[in-house]
Order: C-alpha cells, then sequence, then structure tokens
C-alpha cells in the first residue's frame, strides 16, 4: 500500500534563505511523485513531477526535489526563499495509473521578511 | 482553455437537505477524483472513476454518491448534508497513466448548518 509522510506541519524562513521540505514515502511498486502549492483560498496548482527518470528534477518558481529510492525520501528545496512562496504544500505519491493518488498532510510554509 | 471546472464555489445548507456539487472537464481525462479538504487532515479521497461507468469508493465516502455517465462530468451528492461534511471540496481530473499530474478545481466552499 502506498503512504506519504511529511515529517513537518509547519516550516518558518526568513527572505533569501533556504527551503527544505521533507517528505518521505511508501509504495510496492515504482511510484509516480509530486508535490503541488496550495495558496490561501485557492486551488492546488502542480510545482513538480518524478516518473522515474532523472532523481532530481526540477520544477516551478526555482522549487526542486531529489529521489531517492534508498531513503524512500522526496524533499522539496528552494535555494533561496520569497515572500510568495509562503504557501501549504503538498507531497503526493501515486503507484499506477488506476490508483488514486495519496496525498501527505501538508507542509505550511511561512516565510518572515 | 476550461481545464476542471467546479460549480458551485460557495453553499451554505441546512441540516438534511441534499445537493450536488458539479465537476466538468474539457482535457478528454479517463480519471477523476473527489476530495474534501479539513484543517490539519491534508486532502482525503471521497470517490474516483477510471472512466464513463465506473465508479470506487475511496477514503471516507460515506455520506456521497457519485456516478460517472460521460467522460467530462463527475458530480458528487450529498444525500442528507450533516454539519460534519462542512468542508471545501476539491474536484480533479488526469489522463490514465500514472506519471500524469492530476489538474484541480479551484474549490467548492460548502458550510451545513
Amino acid at each position: 500500500a502506498q503512504s506519504v509522510t511529511q515529517l513537518d506541519s509547519h516550516v518558518s524562513v526568513s527572505e533569501g534563505t533556504p527551503v527544505l521540505l521533507r517528505c518521505n514515502y511508501s509504495s510496492s511498486y515504482s511510484p509516480s511523485l509530486f508535490w503541488y502549492v496550495q495558496h490561501p483560498n485557492k486551488g492546488l496548482q502542480l510545482l513538480l513531477k518524478y516518473t522515474s527518470a532523472a532523481t532530481l528534477v526540477k520544477g516551478i518558481n526555482g522549487f526542486e526535489a531529489e529521489f531517492k529510492k534508498s531513503e524512500t525520501s522526496f524533499h522539496l528545496t528552494k535555494p533561496s526563499a520569497h515572500m510568495s512562496d509562503a504557501a501549504e504544500y503538498f507531497c503526493v505519491v501515486r503507484d499506477s495509473g488506476n490508483t488514486p493518488l495519496v496525498f501527505g498532510k501538508g507542509t505550511r510554509l511561512s516565510v518572515i521578511a | 482553455n476550461a481545464g476542471v471546472t467546479q460549480t458551485p464555489k460557495f453553499q451554505v445548507l441546512k441540516t438534511g437537505q441534499s445537493m450536488t456539487l458539479q465537476c466538468a472537464q474539457d482535457m478528454n481525462h479517463e480519471y477523476m477524483s473527489w476530495y474534501r479538504q479539513d484543517p490539519g487532515m491534508g486532502l482525503r479521497l471521497i470517490h474516483y472513476s477510471v472512466g464513463a461507468g465506473i465508479t470506487d469508493q475511496g477514503e471516507v465516502p460515506n455520506g456521497y454518491n457519485v456516478s460517472r455517465s460521460t467522460t467530462e462530468d463527475f458530480p458528487l451528492r450529498l444525500l442528507s448534508a450533516a454539519p460534519s461534511q462542512t468542508s471545501v471540496y476539491f474536484c480533479a481530473s488526469s489522463g490514465a497513466l500514472s506519471n500524469q499530474p492530476q489538474h484541480f478545481g479551484d474549490g467548492t466552499r460548502l458550510s451545513i448548518l
């Protein structure tokens, strides 16, 4: 069975400092992994996806994530936080096309000026 | 290029009333799903469909019905609304392959009094 654990419910960083949002997953297959972002009172937007090609995945707005199979992790990073990055971030795993996506409980990112 | 369209955006119901949340997509996606989002709980899957005429239950299906008569539409029915169903509801769609990300609607904010 697939599952996702986001290790921090809330992360706070200063503007201009690095961002690290941690995600561990469990899957019986070679999964597809995604990060989504949700700004307040908005829907979910895809940041990036891993689909068994390159292990370092680049997404929008300067975010990237590294797939580490040995650690079953898919952590999201950004070198320098911007105020507009303040949002809720969700790590998502999917085993196959006909199985549902499984969402982590989310990490709220706060950016301090 | 509409994507996933949810209606209504806001709704207030009284306990015991019924209603249907509409979801339509124009991307010819086979996979569609409904989630509810509650504070601290992430997104929880209510029902999903892998194609017209095929539906299945997710994590929290009780109190909700779905049907999929066409590829484009996937309505969610609340049979007898309860205060516990106060939530934000998201509809999403994707292609049949596991590496295809889900596209989300903007959500329906539902309050049950």
